[in-house]
């Protein structure tokens, strides 16, 4: 499996600020990049997918992908208590997808 | 749309028993994932199916797990005997397409064992 490398959290944020999170991938030729959602207990829910680079934003979430740089990052804007969770980073390992470990984010009151 | 369904969602089983996991992908989904999740960790692949096909079980720990997929649909997961280190979540993920672009996964509930 392919490795796929996030930031260490957790990560503590005070609502209405900025989440910034950060994957990076080992195999060059991957071409289709996730971001999924995973609440305490839950399973993973995909909220975000990005193939290209460049930006794309969905609400209040956008996904950045640099594949010069084997990076992705997935940005929360005015970061709410209900987006405390763990957010995994999944990229296409040929046929199948590697996830990183996931990062945990807090949002503060 | 229906999602994936799974059941049991919670097994507690004692060593060296044996466990059955089942999943139903959501309708006209070809492609369907068995993946490990323990505490802490990404999920971690153990078999994919396309149709009633094995694409990928490299990861299955062949010695006691096993997985079929029947009229390409319904699929089973089954652990025999059971280890202490195989306690963790099982969720089960289908997929539209088997595509270079497109590997959009949907999870079901996910069955938590417990191995004591």
């Amino acid at each position: 499996q392919k490795e796929v490398e996030q930031n260490s959290g957790p990560l503590s944020v005070p609502e209405g600020a900025i989440a910034s999170l950060n994957c990076t991938y080992s195999d060059r030729v991957s071409q289709s990049f996730f971001w999924y959602r995973q609440y305490s207990g839950k399973s993973p829910e995909l909220i975000m997918s990005i193939y290209s680079n460049g930006d794309k934003e969905d609400g209040r979430f956008t996904a950045q992908l640099n594949k010069a740089s084997q990076y992705v990052s997935l940005l929360i804007r005015d970061s709410q208590p209900s987006d405390s969770a763990t957010y995994l980073c999944a990229v296409n390992d040929d046929y199948k997808l590697s996830f990183g470990a996931g990062t945990t984010v807090t949002v503060r009151a | 749309e229906a999602g994936v369904a799974q059941s049991p969602r919670y097994k507690i089983i004692e060593k060296r028993q044996s466990v059955a996991f089942w999943c139903n992908p959501i309708s006209g989904h070809a492609t369907l994932y068995w993946y490990q999740q323990i505490l802490g960790q990404g999920p971690k692949l153990l078999i994919q199916f396309q149709n009633n096909g094995v694409v990928d079980d490299s990861q299955l720990p062949k010695d006691r797990f096993s997985a079929e997929r029947l009229k390409g649909v319904d699929s089973t997961l089954k652990i025999q005997p059971a280890k202490l280190e195989d306690s963790a979540v099982y969720l089960c993920a289908s997929s539209l397409l088997l595509a270079a672009s497109s590997y959009e996964q949907y999870f079901g509930p996910g069955t938590r064992l417990t191995v004591t």
